[in-house]
C-alpha cells in the first residue's frame, strides 16, 4: 500500500547549519507530496507541496523537489534558525484516492543557538 | 487557517468512562478527519467523514465511534475509555475532493487514568 518513510531523528543542529530531512514514498498512480510542520503545542500546518514530478515546493526558506525517479521528496534549508525547531512530517495524497493523506512518522528538529 | 476549533483542549478521565471530543469548523469543508498522535507512531487516522452522516473507518478505529449531523461538527466518542487511548487527538479538514491542503485543529490532550 501507499506509505511514507522519513528519518525519525531527533535531529539537533546549530543555528545557521544546513538542514536535510530525507523522505521517500511508495504510492500507486501519481501522488501529490507535502511537508507539514508542527510547532510545540500546536496542530500541523502545511509548509510546502508539489503536485507533479520535478516540481519544487518552497516556503520560509525551505525547499523540496518531487523526484519521481528516486521516489523522494527531501526537505532542505540552507540556514536554520532557532524558530525552526519543530516536528516535520512528510506526507502524500495517493493519485488514486484524493480523500486521504498518508503521513510519515515525523522528524523532530531542535536548533540550538 | 480553516477556522477549526476543538473542545475540550485538555481532559483527564478514568478508565471505563465515555468521552466525547468535538471538532467544529467554520469553512463549510466537506471532508473531516480524526487522528491520534503518539510518540513513535506519528499521526494515525481514526475515522473520517466525507459529508453529513457519511463516515468511514481509518486504520485505528477500534474503540472509537464518530458522528456528523451537521457539516460544521464532527464528534469523536470513546464509548469506554482505556489507558491505551491516552493520546493527543487532532481534527482536520479538506476543502473539496481534489484540493490538496489539509487543515488541522489545535488538538485535544486526553489522559485516561
Amino acid at each position: 500500500g501507499d506509505s511514507v518513510t522519513q528519518m525519525e531523528g531527533p535531529v539537533t543542529l546549530s543555528e545557521e547549519a544546513f538542514l536535510t530531512i530525507n523522505c521517500t514514498y511508495t504510492a500507486t498512480g501519481y501522488p501529490s507530496l507535502f511537508w507539514y510542520v508542527q510547532y510545540p503545542g500546536e496542530g500541523l500546518q502545511l509548509l510546502l507541496k508539489a503536485t507533479k514530478a520535478d516540481d519544487k515546493g518552497s516556503n520560509k526558506g525551505f525547499e523540496a523537489t518531487y523526484r519521481k525517479e528516486t521516489t523522494s521528496f527531501h526537505l532542505e534549508k540552507g540556514s536554520v534558525q532557532v524558530s525552526d525547531s519543530a516536528v516535520y512530517f512528510c506526507a502524500l495524497i495517493p493519485g488514486t484516492s484524493y480523500d486521504k493523506v498518508i503521513f510519515g512518522p515525523g522528524t523532530s528538529l531542535s536548533v540550538i543557538p | 487557517d480553516a477556522g477549526i476549533t476543538q473542545s475540550p483542549r485538555h481532559k483527564v478521565t478514568e478508565t471505563g468512562t465515555p468521552v466525547t471530543l468535538r471538532c467544529h469548523q467554520t469553512e463549510n469543508h466537506r471532508y473531516m478527519y480524526w487522528y491520534r498522535q503518539d510518540p513513535g507512531h506519528g499521526l494515525r487516522l481514526i475515522h473520517y467523514s466525507y459529508g453529513v452522516k457519511d463516515t468511514d473507518k481509518g486504520e485505528v478505529s477500534d474503540g472509537y465511534s464518530v458522528s456528523r449531523s451537521k457539516t460544521e461538527d464532527f464528534l469523536l466518542t470513546l464509548e469506554s475509555a482505556t489507558s491505551s487511548q491516552t493520546s493527543v487527538y487532532f481534527c482536520a479538514t479538506f476543502g473539496t475532493k481534489g484540493t490538496d491542503t489539509q487543515y488541522f485543529g489545535p488538538g485535544t490532550r486526553l489522559t485516561v487514568l
